[in-house]
């Protein structure tokens, strides 16, 4: 059974406006969150990330938003820009209390942004 | 600075024969990860060392994969024999100590077995 799942495979979205991209978990014992980036051909980069204790962390364009009531956590980049173009993958740590280790995520499948200029 | 570094960036092989796949972390890293990536299951982690040492190799498949990190600046996962099912990109990432998580990935493997 996935824990971290991305229900949608790809999303197309304009230039300039905003694009969302949404990452479901199960497991209450994740308590750490990553967003990564993959651009074809290359390895994944760390984008941004989120600790269980908050609900919203910024960074410049990007903003990561969790919602730990319904288990959901969303990336937004505003505005989009066609770079921006890549797969995003939601990324997820069981708490050390829990048997999580640093370092060792779990990934959901991953979304393709295509951004249209 | 140099990034993870991994050998080869592809490779053919046929049903049956061995693969060696290579890879240099980030120097000063203590922690070094072997991740496949498939259609079908995602990014999903095999093996990782700290400070060479395997910690949890759960996420190997089988026995026909083995991994090791003989010293700080390399480490090998090694598929013999290899089957068709084994084609994917394999990625290795490393992370410092206290890094908060953040991994850094090298650029990927992309085996084919044939």
């Amino acid at each position: 059974d996935q824990q971290v799942k991305q229900n949608s495979p790809s999303l197309s979205v304009q230039e300039g406006r905003i694009s969302i991209l949404n990452c479901d978990y199960t497991n209450s014992m994740f308590d750490y969150f990553l967003w990564y980036k993959k651009y074809p051909a290359e390895g994944p980069t760390f984008l941004i990330s989120i600790s269980s204790i908050k609900d919203k962390n910024e960074d410049g364009r990007f903003t990561v938003f969790l919602n730990k009531s319904a288990k959901h956590l969303s990336l937004h980049i505003v505005p989009s820009q066609p770079g921006d173009s890549a797969v995003y993958f939601c990324a997820a740590r069981l708490s050390m209390n829990y048997g999580g280790s640093q370092g060792n995520l779990i990934f959901g499948k991953g979304t393709k942004l295509s951004v249209k200029p | 600075d140099a990034g993870v570094i991994q050998s080869p960036r592809h490779e053919v092989t046929e049903m049956g024969q061995e693969v060696t796949l290579r890879c240099k972390p980030i120097s000063g890293h203590d922690y070094l990860f072997w991740y496949r990536q498939t259609m079908m299951r995602g990014l999903e982690l095999l093996i990782y060392f700290n400070n060479n040492v395997p910690i949890d190799d759960s996420g190997m498949p089988e026995d026909r994969f083995s991994a090791k990190m003989p010293n700080a600046s390399f480490s090998t996962l090694k598929i013999q024999p290899s089957e068709p099912r084994d084609s994917a990109v394999y990625f290795c990432a490393s992370s410092p100590h206290r890094s908060g998580n953040t991994i850094y990935f090298g650029e990927g493997s992309w085996l084919t077995v044939v």
